[in-house]
């Protein structure tokens, strides 16, 4: 079936220090999402790209919509606390205009 | 205020007792779904439903089962089947297809 790669499973970074995600599938998206998780919490949508090669910002945050419609990244910029989370890529597409989420990327700040 | 609420919180479970999840929505969205949370596993889909009266198997149903008796609610059933049903269970809808997916904040169920 199919499935998203994302990269990297977990990251320790600096406060003030920028974070690159990623998520790669061999299958076609129409849609790629990215949310972000609390602990104990729900998914929260942070960015919805809809068009391939698409640019969005929210914030400090930046995602793209592969070109290929295959992969999508998220930045964030001059990381804070209260990033600290797990974020979810998911690709949206084909028949019902399913969704497929990607593992995770868990993100720690040290102090 | 708009939004998708699971109660409740966290839930116990007895060996052998059935137990259900309620997931109610506010958003008059059309399309339901019920994930399973696992440590490392992200999300895994257990049944979802694009209408009332109407509901369809996910990658992981054995076990569970649900009703959508009216467009705002989609309860899951966890019955005696399921032998491992400890795990964070994520309820989500959406307005129509191409919109992105929104999560209520999610209920813990334990075994006793």
């Amino acid at each position: 079936g199919q499935q998203l790669n994302q990269s990297p499973q977990s990251m320790f970074i600096q406060e003030g220090e920028d974070v690159s995600m990623n998520c790669t599938s061999s299958s076609i998206f129409n849609t790629w999402l990215w949310y972000k998780q609390d602990p104990g919490e729900g998914p929260v949508l942070l960015i919805a790209l809809y068009k391939a090669g698409e640019l969005t910002s929210n914030g400090r945050l930046t995602a793209q919509f592969g070109i290929t419609r295959k992969d999508s990244f998220l930045n964030i910029s001059a990381s804070i606390p209260s990033d600290v989370g797990i974020y979810f890529c998911a690709g949206q597409g084909g028949r019902d205009d399913k969704i497929i989420f990607g593992k995770g990327t868990r993100l720690h700040i040290l102090p | 205020d708009g939004g998708i609420t699971q109660s409740p919180k966290y839930l116990f479970r007895k060996e052998g007792q059935n137990v259900t999840l309620s997931c109610e929505q506010n958003l008059n969205h059309d399309a339901m779904y019920w994930y399973r949370q696992d440590p490392g596993q992200g999300l895994r889909l257990i049944y979802y439903s694009q209408i009332v009266n109407d509901f369809q198997k996910g990658d992981i149903a054995e076990g569970y089962s649900v009703s959508r008796e009216k467009k705002e609610s989609f309860p899951l059933t966890v019955t005696s089947a399921q032998k491992n049903p400890t795990a964070f269970y994520l309820c989500a809808s959406r307005d129509r297809v191409s919109q992105p997916q929104h999560f209520g904040d999610g209920t813990r169920l334990s075994i006793l």
